[in-house]
């Protein structure tokens, strides 16, 4: 069974900093791309960040460049998103989110497992 | 960006009605288009993908199709678990971008 489980979030200044992590099982992390997609208070999704399975290929939305980055350990099974210079806009729950893959692990930039989310809160 | 956007902002149908959802690029995705469900306190929920594939054990009663810059979701006979948020999201062009969803609620 795949599971995907975020922790890392909490509460934090205007311009501080906060890494999520993200434990996943039950399929071969490796061989799939990932995914950070967040969801503000009262609003809809957005995806933040993708990592190809092999680390290799990253991409951000515009809104975060700079100031996110997303990795993986794939010995560890583990997926993170560190967050710098944080902002008022960056508050949200974010999830962790798994491709759904495709041929020789192609990222299909779809995403079919999701985790439950870890809360996110920007504000002094 | 492509701008998704997603009609009726609610719908409130009786159990067993059929629910249709609709959402519109601004422009083109080709086929590149999905569609989500989120009920509160659960993980989101990928229903459709490549515009009209079901997902992994996702009953048959939902059903997608469309493409170019029209879509729709279609719930054929309205369960009382269905009452959730639907999204839909493209991948076509990056970034990816998600509608504003669709609040599905039993009357």
């Amino acid at each position: 069974e795949v599971q995907l489980l975020e922790s890392g979030g909490g509460l934090v200044q205007p311009g501080g900093s906060l890494r999520l992590s993200c434990a996943a099982s039950g399929f071969t992390f490796s061989d799939y791309g990932m995914s950070w997609v967040r969801q503000a208070p009262g609003k809809g999704l957005e995806c933040v960040s993708v990592i190809s399975g092999s680390g290799g290929r990253t991409y951000y939305v515009d809104s975060v460049k700079g100031r996110f980055t997303i990795s993986r350990d794939n010995s560890k099974n583990t997926l993170f998103l560190q967050m710098n210079s944080l902002r008022g806009e960056d508050s949200a729950v974010y999830y962790c989110a798994k491709d759904l893959g495709g041929r020789s692990g192609a990222l299909s930039y779809f995403f079919d497992y999701w985790g439950q989310g870890t809360p996110v809160t920007v504000s002094s | 960006e492509i701008v998704l956007t997603q009609s009726p902002a609610t719908l409130s149908l009786s159990l067993g009605e059929r629910a249709t959802l609709s959402c519109r690029a601004s422009q083109t995705v080709g086929s590149y288009f999905a569609w989500y469900q989120l009920r509160p306190g659960q993980a989101p929920r990928l229903l459709i993908y490549d515009a009209s594939q079901r997902a992994t054990g996702i009953p048959p009663r939902f059903s997608g199709s469309g493409s170019g810059t029209d879509f729709t979701l279609t719930i054929s006979r309205l369960a009382l678990e269905d009452c959730a948020v639907y999204y839909c999201q493209q991948r076509s062009t990056w970034p990816l971008t998600f509608g504003g969803g669709t609040k599905v609620e039993i009357k």
